[in-house]
């Protein structure tokens, strides 16, 4: 079973500061990762993807991805109360028609 | 604007019950795929759809059906609804070749109880 593992958290941070979300994943043949934000009650919301190794930045927002050690992150700069949320790593494996496997996501709590 | 919508955001059904959830998307993509999301298991792919009347089984398969008689249209179907299928369901759509940009799009989701 290819998996995707996220840590549940929650992860605390206060306002301001950087929070470090990560991932690992089995199946080393993936091809391309994505992070999702999901405020409670709402549906997924892609914030990210990124598919070479190295950094990806986009505002506030870093992505890093370390396809040697199977290791992707999601860097939140600057940290506000409104992205408190679930984030959800999501994995495009090798099995072909764009399926996405999911972690079981970390919740993030900032607090002022 | 991208959008997806769902035929109910809460369902109520009891044991033994047939329920069909309906999703539809307005944006042309030949992929739609059935979840269900879990407190602590992420979200899990039911079934999948890549072109119309064309399904694949995801993870977890057993108890659900689907259909696609039409492009826009995915439907999950729970032939004999069960206590443990209750759950928040959700639809998503993507194109088929959208290359390392790929995006699934969400619906709201419909939050099922079985009682």
């Amino acid at each position: 079973q290819k998996e995707v593992e996220q840590n549940s958290g929650p992860l605390s941070v206060p306002e301001g500061a950087i929070a470090s979300l990560n991932c690992t994943y089995s199946d080393r043949g993936s091809q391309s990762f994505f992070w999702y934000r999901q405020y409670s009650g709402k549906s997924p919301e892609l914030i990210m993807f990124i598919y070479s190794n190295g950094d990806k930045e986009d505002g506030r927002f870093t992505a890093q991805l370390n396809k040697a050690s199977q290791y992707v992150s999601l860097l939140i700069r600057d940290s506000q109360p409104s992205d408190s949320a679930t984030y959800l790593c999501a994995v495009r494996g090798s099995g072909g028609y764009n399926k996405l496997i999911f972690g079981a996501g970390t919740r993030l709590a900032v607090h002022p | 604007d991208v959008k997806v919508t769902q035929s109910s955001r809460y369902l109520v059904k009891r044991t033994g019950e047939k329920v069909f959830l309906e999703c539809v998307q307005d944006m042309d993509h030949e992929n739609m795929f059935w979840y269900r999301q879990d407190p602590g298991l992420g979200l899990r792919l039911i079934y999948f759809s890549y072109d119309v009347k064309m399904k694949e089984k995801g993870d977890i398969p057993e108890g659900y059906s689907v259909s696609r008689e039409k492009k826009e249209r995915f439907s999950l179907i729970l032939e004999s609804a069960s206590t443990n299928q209750t759950s928040m369901y959700l639809c998503a759509s993507s194109l088929a070749l959208a290359g390392d940009s790929y995006e699934q799009y969400f619906g709201p989701g419909t939050r099922l109880t079985v009682t």
